[in-house]
């Protein structure tokens, strides 16, 4: 099955630092990805949706110039937390949608958990 | 205004035992989508299901099993003959039909299965 991958899948910086995090889709072209955060013991919250060469859309809520999303090719998109904080510590999960002549769907990475101290 | 609701935050039962996970979803779309994963304690979302909206039968998979209700607009969730290995947090979660969609997800249930 289709498969995505997040690096790194665990990062403990410093606050005030930047972190970037990498998704990428291995082996399809994802013409759409997510990013999605999830506090402890929360749901999953959809932060932004970025698409192919074009700005992100983010939620409502979600800070712009503190998570600098860029999707810079149909099968990377990265996530740049800019100035982090404690409270910018989460879990971190992307999902990059494709579409097929028979279904569309999304397909998770495995999440990067990032501590800020 | 798309919602899930996952009204039971925490269950309990010993292994063995049948566990329905209850899911109640609120969109005015007529064509979307259901879907239900697994979240063990590694955190990775383990895909289980997805049903579209025009495909109101039953579903059985191995232990698993799911009854959309369209009338209650419910997609409910058991796990016949619990195991210690079902303990997870298991999100429903709801989106629109077009692709490029995101996933709005219900607050999750917490299954704990002790032996």
């Amino acid at each position: 099955g289709a498969v995505v991958s997040q690096h790194p899948s665990r990062v403990i910086c410093k606050s005030g630092t930047s972190v970037k995090i990498e998704c990428r889709s291995l082996d399809f072209q994802a013409t759409t990805m997510f990013w999605y955060r999830q506090f402890p013991k929360q749901s999953l919250m959809l932060m932004a949706t970025s698409n192919e060469g074009s700005k992100a859309t983010y939620e409502q809520g979600v800070e712009k110039d503190k998570f600098l999303i860029n999707h810079a090719s149909l099968t990377l998109s990265t996530l740049t937390v800019t100035s982090a904080h404690p409270e910018d510590s989460s879990f971190y999960i992307c999902s990059a949608a494709t579409r097929t002549a028979s279904t569309d769907t999304q397909y998770f990475g495995p999440g990067t958990r990032l501590t800020v101290l | 205004a798309q919602k899930v609701t996952q009204a039971q935050t925490e269950i309990s039962v010993v292994e063995k035992e049948d566990v329905t996970l209850d899911c109640v979803y609120e969109t005015r779309d007529t064509t979307y989508y259901l879907f239900w994963y697994k979240q063990p304690p590694s955190g990775e979302l383990v895909f289980l299901i997805r049903r579209n909206s025009f495909d109101e039968q039953n579903e059985i998979s191995g232990r698993y099993s799911w009854n959309f209700q369209k009338s209650t607009s419910s997609f409910n969730f058991t796990i016949t003959a619990s195991q210690v290995v079902d303990s997870a947090v298991y999100f429903c979660a709801l989106s629109e039909a077009e692709a490029g969609t995101a996933l709005i997800f219900g607050k999750g249930t917490t299954l704990s299965v002790s032996s």
